[in-house]
């Protein structure tokens, strides 16, 4: 049972366009949300977090907006540059366990 | 530096060989954790231990065990009895407990059984 899925295995965009990458959950129950960047063979870097009791978080060119009723996250990146190529992960916990849940990511590919 | 050391970087293993995984991180944080990556499904996690002498089972635990003797270092053994043990293996830590803050990354392990 997936429980925060990222349902666009990649996603292509040009530089200097805004890059929109989503995410949707199904525990109602999660209260904070983190998206995490990963290049090959290294370890993810956390990115930026959002707690249910914002709507939306924004640092640079980076923004997360979170729709608490669709349970949906999204992460825009303004304006893409080619070194944010990298897989994206959003992740969540809450809840019981509190464990921090990953989706299965998301392949950014910034073309110059 | 703080961070977070993995070692080894890779790793080959025959089929029915134990083998340990060093996760060593200087970052004073009191939880640990070992994530398990492989193709298309993101990152399960399979160990975390919120302090030290303590740790719990995450979701995919069968076939690894741990330790945390230290605060420093959370070695993740996986053993024979893992079925599918190739993978890339994250370690991670956050200074507070489960899921209220954010985890940061060793480098990984790429683990490979011939």
């Amino acid at each position: 049972d997936q429980q925060v899925k990222q349902n666009s295995p990649s996603l292509s965009v040009q530089e200097g366009r805004i890059s929109i990458l989503n995410c949707d959950y199904t525990n109602s129950m999660f209260d904070y949300f983190l998206w995490y960047k990963k290049y090959p063979a290294e370890g993810p870097t956390f990115l930026i977090s959002i707690s249910s009791i914002k709507d939306k978080n924004e640092d640079g060119r980076f923004t997360v907006f979170l729709n608490k009723s669709a349970k949906h996250l999204s992460l825009h990146i303004v304006p893409s540059q080619p070194g944010d190529s990298a897989v994206y992960f959003c992740a969540a916990s809450g809840g019981a366990t509190n464990k921090l849940i990953f989706g299965t990511g998301t392949l950014l590919a910034v073309q110059p | 530096d703080g961070g977070i050391t993995q070692s080894p970087k890779y790793l080959f293993r025959k089929e029915g060989q134990n083998v340990t995984l060093s996760c060593e991180q200087n970052l004073n944080h009191d939880a640990m954790y070992w994530y398990r990556q492989d193709p298309g499904q993101g990152l399960r996690l399979i160990y975390y231990s919120q302090i030290v002498n303590d740790f719990q089972k995450g979701d995919i635990a069968e076939g690894y065990s741990v330790s945390r003797e230290k605060k420093e270092s959370f070695p993740l053994t996986v053993t024979s009895a893992q079925k599918n043990p190739t993978a890339f293996y994250l370690c991670a830590s956050s200074h507070r407990g489960l899921g209220t803050g954010e985890l940061f990354f060793g480098e990984g392990s790429r683990l490979t059984v011939l």
